[in-house]
């Protein structure tokens, strides 16, 4: 069974600054895919960024990027320039490239979140 | 439609009735998931339909929990003689094919059983 561990249940940063989430994960396949996801106060849970477990190069969209480190088991989140509506939950996930569970379901295993406030 | 919706947004009802929450994944979208969001927690998987049947259905907590999804789009959630430990956001997800693809998530059903 898979498990993700996010150790930070709160953190805050300044408004304009830098925040990194950390994430580690505990698989022992080799293929696999991990997202964040961010969850505001509405509910709707928001793909930010994924990352391929066969891909070396970390994943990047606009002011966030990843920090992944196959061997360690390590998936971090960096967020730049923050803004107030980065306020949210932030949840590290993961999935098999094969699919797992019966019939190839790629069903996500989730951490259980990270608070974030940014701070004008 | 343009995201997935579910409905009702809130629910509120008394332990040991039945419930039915709905979602309306995708146009498209033949992957179809469950996941169940306890207060503090991350979600967690309940059920994965692709088309209209449910291939996984390993993280149904027990048996008074079922869903359908008979058409192949619209799929309802069941749950008979509610407890106080079921309330929760349920969630709802789907996917164009149901591979690796992006889960794209409705704004989730919260259920509180008095």
């Amino acid at each position: 069974a898979q498990t993700v561990t996010q150790s930070q249940p709160e953190m805050s940063v300044q408004e304009a600054e830098t925040v990194t989430l950390s994430c580690t994960y505990d698989t022992s396949e080799s293929n696999y895919y991990l997202f964040w996801y961010k969850q505001p106060p509405s509910r709707q849970m928001i793909l930010v960024i994924r990352q391929e477990a066969y891909k070396q190069q970390n994943a990047t969209e606009n002011r966030f990027s990843v920090n992944f480190q196959k061997a360690a088991k390590s998936f971090s989140l960096k967020i730049s320039d923050s803004q107030l509506g980065d306020t949210a939950m932030y949840f590290c996930a993961f999935t098999l490239l094969e699919g797992g569970g019966r019939a190839g379901s790629y069903q996500l295993t989730f951490g259980k979140g990270t608070k974030l406030s940014v701070i004008p | 439609g343009a995201g997935v919706s579910q409905t009702p947004s809130n629910k509120v009802t008394e332990k040991g009735k039945y419930v039915e929450l709905r979602c309306d994944p995708i146009s498209g979208h033949t992957a179809l998931y469950w996941y169940r969001q306890s207060l503090g927690q991350g979600p967690e998987f309940l059920i994965y339909f692709q088309g209209t049947g449910a291939a996984d259905d390993s993280g149904l907590p027990n048996d008074r929990f079922f869903a359908v999804r008979p058409e192949g789009s619209v799929s309802t959630l069941k749950i008979q003689r509610t407890e106080r430990g079921d309330s929760a956001v349920y969630l709802c997800a789907s996917s164009l094919l149901g591979g690796s693809e992006t889960q794209y998530f409705g704004p989730g059903t919260r259920l509180l059983v008095l």
